[in-house]
């Protein structure tokens, strides 16, 4: 169980476009999903929280009009990348947890952006 | 605020040996613990998570961590490393905020596994 779905796994796209990514729980609720970027060979570094229903809290240093986060509901959250540059390209991952406190994150299989 | 230690970034043993994965933590009241696996260009995946039960926890494909209080120590053993076990292991620790959950990482180590 604690399935996370991440669609696409890979994506490349030219300067200037956007690009959307997915993040779904498959087999449970979510009502908290987390956003991250790993660069190579680095540990994960959280970009945001996103919460079902309510806006996402970003860390400092992110730009919350360039990924756009949307947690329309509890199984399903989108990152956004606009007019996205080359140094956008990076891993990018998603992981939700249930409601239960203490509970475990769950990631998908992140998502390898490449900006030409 | 909590924080997480990774002492090794990278840990070399030959397949057969036991692996030794070390963590140590700082925390203003009683954490959760999780040890979480990343192969190659994938998501991380759950090994074992403590939360205030059993000290010692086992997990998946073998491997255990005990959780010691007066060492401030999580660290991830198994007895008998499988070539399938290279990858990169990161240790979390759970903080509550302000309200909500969030999940600090370790620096990751980089397990390699020689035949």
């Amino acid at each position: 169980g604690a399935v996370v779905s991440q669609h696409p796994s890979r994506v490349i796209c030219k300067s200037g476009t956007s690009v959307k990514i997915e993040c779904r729980s498959l087999d449970f609720q979510a009502t908290t999903m987390f956003w991250y970027r790993q660069f190579p060979k680095k540990s994960l570094m959280l970009m945001a929280t996103s919460n079902e229903g309510s806006k996402a809290t970003y860390e400092q240093g992110v730009e919350k009009d360039k990924f756009l986060i949307n947690h329309a509901s509890l199984t399903l959250s989108t990152l956004t990348v606009t007019s996205a540059h080359p140094e956008d390209s990076s891993f990018y991952i998603c992981s939700a947890r249930q409601t239960l406190l203490d509970s475990p994150l769950h990631f998908g299989n992140g998502t390898r952006l490449t900006v030409t | 605020a909590q924080s997480v230690t990774q002492l090794d970034s990278h840990v070399s043993v030959s397949e057969g040996t036991p692996v030794l994965l070390r963590c140590n933590y700082s925390s203003s009241y009683s954490p959760s613990l999780f040890w979480y696996v990343q192969h190659p260009n994938k998501g991380l995946q759950l090994l074992l998570k403590y939360t205030s039960a059993a000290t010692l926890v086992k997990g998946i494909n073998g491997f255990e961590a005990e959780f010691k209080k007066s060492e401030t120590s999580f660290h991830l053993t198994k007895p008998s490393a499988h070539m399938s076990d290279a990858a990169e292991y990161f240790c979390v620790v759970s903080d509550l905020t302000s309200g909500t959950y969030k999940y600090i990482f370790g620096t990751g180590t980089r397990l390699k596994v020689l035949a």
